[in-house]
């Protein structure tokens, strides 16, 4: 069981917007800052969102993440049949010394 | 620009060891904490270990508390993750990553299979 909950699932039409929640608890997410991470198929995680809200140089601004207190969310905008892949948010656990993940969210574009 | 590529990986049964590498470049190595993630077939994410950009302060999680060590030697820009007392349920793809306040940079992954 992940730490972290997420919808196993979320689908929207090209062109529609979706948002992906995370929730924690005040040990986590609650005092530490979130990020999320696209896996397209076979390929290897990549950085979306950091430090809650920032996006790395390159992704574009149809991605935003956002939190409020033990919760963030993930928000794609413009949806494209290349966004379908798997969603993770992640955090480093300050007190505990560890890294923790959700359990993924599997994107489709109908 | 930065590349993180591991290797190592391979099949092997359980009980046994195997040592994984994590080779760096385009950046500081000896600046940045690397952590190991895993991720089992079908499955989910699983952070597995943090080492310090020093090497000083090392991390884990429970499941391989005591199995599992990792380490770096700053002057060949590598991460290892020694891996011992393998089990069935450490079979993944074990991918390394770069640490800054988010896993920012991600290698390919190196696939280990424990199996008898």
């Amino acid at each position: 069981q992940s730490v972290l909950t997420q919808p196993p699932s979320v689908s929207a039409a090209p062109g529609q917007k979706v948002t992906i929640s995370c929730s924690g608890s005040s040990s986590n997410i609650g005092n530490n800052d979130v990020s999320w991470y696209q896996q397209l198929p076979g390929t290897a995680p990549k950085l979306l969102i950091y430090d809650n809200d920032k996006r790395p140089s390159g992704i574009p601004d149809r991605f935003s993440g956002s939190k409020s207190g033990t919760s963030a969310t993930l928000g794609i905008t413009g949806l494209q049949t290349g966004d379908e892949a798997d969603y993770y948010c992640g955090t480093w656990h300050s007190s505990l010394s560890a890294g923790e993940f959700g359990g993924g969210t599997k994107l489709t574009v109908l | 620009q930065v590349q993180l590529v591991e290797s190592g990986g391979g099949v092997v049964q359980p009980g046994r060891s195997l040592r994984l590498s994590c080779a760096a470049s385009g950046f500081p190595f000896s600046s940045y904490g690397i952590h190991w993630v895993r991720q089992a077939p079908g499955k989910g994410l699983e952070w597995v270990a943090a080492i310090w950009p020093d090497g000083n302060k090392k991390y884990y999680v429970d499941s391989v508390k005591g199995r599992f060590t990792i380490s770096r030697d700053n002057s060949k820009n590598t991460l290892y993750l020694q891996m011992n007392s393998l089990r069935v349920e450490d079979t993944a793809m074990y991918y390394c990553a770069k640490y800054t306040s988010s896993w920012d940079y991600w290698g390919q992954g190196t696939l280990v299979t424990v199996s008898s």
